[in-house]
Formats: structure tokens, C-alpha cells, sequence
């Protein structure tokens, strides 16, 4: 059973990076026809797809905010990150990863996502 | 961006009601439209996929239809489980985009 487990800082001040890392078990970020994304979701608001990154080390993010994100392969293995710079209490969210069906656009896995507050 | 558009915002209905929750994109998408659920504290659980595809372990109550701009995300018997937000989810193309959601409680 694939499992994904976000890990990171719980609060961010303003102005700094935002670092998240996403551990996968069951199953390997370098399997074909997999991306491997982060979903954010303000306090009591809608999802927001940030990016997704994909074994062979290409990306997409969300042209809303291309210029402060980063999501690469994890410095362990089996994990992928999420580096968002720059932040605002704006950023304040659940942050999760998720694993998406290449193609078809689908999110199948969650992690149980972790909340990121920007405050000072 | 393709917008999502979900209707209604919430909904009030009795166990074994009926319920029709409808997304509307603001451009054709095909079949490219998936639902997920979502309970208070806990990640959105993928129901449905390509429109009208039963993710597996989904109660067969919850069915999608629809292709185009127009799709429905419909609960044939409510149960008192199924008391959650929705949300649709379009994949036609990047950015991925989801609906506001659609608030569903148990009368």
C-alpha cells in the first residue's frame, strides 16, 4: 500500500522559505507513469495544485507562483521536496503531497498533509 | 487557467435522498474531471476519475457523469458517512484546477 508523509517546519516567519519533504513508502517517485505533487489548501478554503515533479527531473508549477517555487527529488531516499520562498501569511495552509496518474490527472495518493503557518 | 465552477455551495438532505452536485468548466475539458471527497481534518479521498470511472473501494452510490463543460457528481442512497465537502477537479490540462467545493450535510 503506497504511503506518502509530509515533514517539515510548522511555522515559517515572513519573508523566509518554506521547506517541506514528502517520504513515499510502498512504491518509488522513480516508477514510470507517476508525477508527484504538492496541493496546498488555506484554512477553511478550496485546494490549490502548486507543481508537480517528475522522475526524469521535469517540473510544472502553477504559474501563480512560479517564481517562488522549487520541487526537486528529496535529499533521502524516496522522497521528493517543496521549497516555496518569499512567504506571506498568504502561504498559511494544509501542505500536501500527493502522487498523480501521468495523463490522466488524477490524484489517487494523499499524505494526511501537515499546516504551515506564516506569522512573525 | 480552466475555472471550476461547483453548485451548489452546500446542501442539506436526509439519508437515502437523492443528491446531484454540479461542475461547470469554463472551458471544454472532455472527460478530463475527477471528484474527491474530503471530511474535516483528513486529505480529499479520490470517488471518482475520467468523469465516470468508480475509484476502487468507492461505494457503488457515487456516481460522475457528463463530458464537455457540464458534469454531476451524484449519491444515489445518502448515508450518514457521506456527510462531507466535495470537490471536482479538472485534468484537461496544467494548472490542474479544483471547484470551491460543495458542503454536504446530513438533515
Amino acid at each position: 500500500q503506497l504511503q506518502l508523509q509530509e515533514s517539515g517546519s510548522g511555522l515559517v516567519k515572513p519573508s523566509q522559505t518554506l521547506s517541506l519533504t514528502c517520504a513515499v513508502s510502498g512504491g518509488s517517485i522513480s516508477s514510470d507513469g507517476h508525477s508527484w505533487n504538492w496541493i496546498r489548501q488555506p484554512p477553511g478554503k478550496g485546494l490549490e495544485w502548486i507543481g508537480y515533479f517528475y522522475h526524469s527531473g521535469s517540473t510544472y508549477y502553477n504559474p501563480s507562483l512560479k517564481s517562488r517555487v522549487t520541487i526537486s527529488v528529496g535529499r533521502s531516499n524516496n522522497q521528493f521536496s517543496l521549497n516555496l520562498s518569499s512567504v506571506t501569511a498568504a502561504d498559511t495552509a494544509v501542505y500536501y503531497c500527493a502522487r498523480e496518474a501521468t495523463g490522466r490527472g488524477y490524484f489517487d495518493y494523499w499524505g494526511q498533509g501537515t499546516l504551515i503557518t506564516v506569522s512573525s | 487557467d480552466i475555472q471550476m465552477t461547483q453548485s451548489p455551495s452546500s446542501l442539506s438532505a436526509s439519508v437515502g435522498d437523492r443528491v446531484t452536485i454540479t461542475c461547470r468548466a469554463s472551458q471544454n475539458i472532455d472527460n478530463y474531471l475527477n471528484w474527491y471527497q474530503q471530511k474535516p481534518g483528513t486529505a480529499p479521498k479520490l470517488l471518482i476519475y475520467i468523469a465516470s470511472s468508480l475509484q476502487s473501494g468507492v461505494p457503488s452510490r457515487f456516481s460522475g457523469s457528463g463530458s464537455g463543460t457540464d458534469f454531476t457528481l451524484t449519491i444515489s442512497s445518502l448515508q450518514p458517512e457521506d456527510s462531507a465537502t466535495y470537490f471536482c477537479q479538472q485534468s484537461y490540462s496544467a494548472p490542474r484546477t479544483f471547484g470551491q467545493g460543495t458542503k454536504v450535510e446530513i438533515k
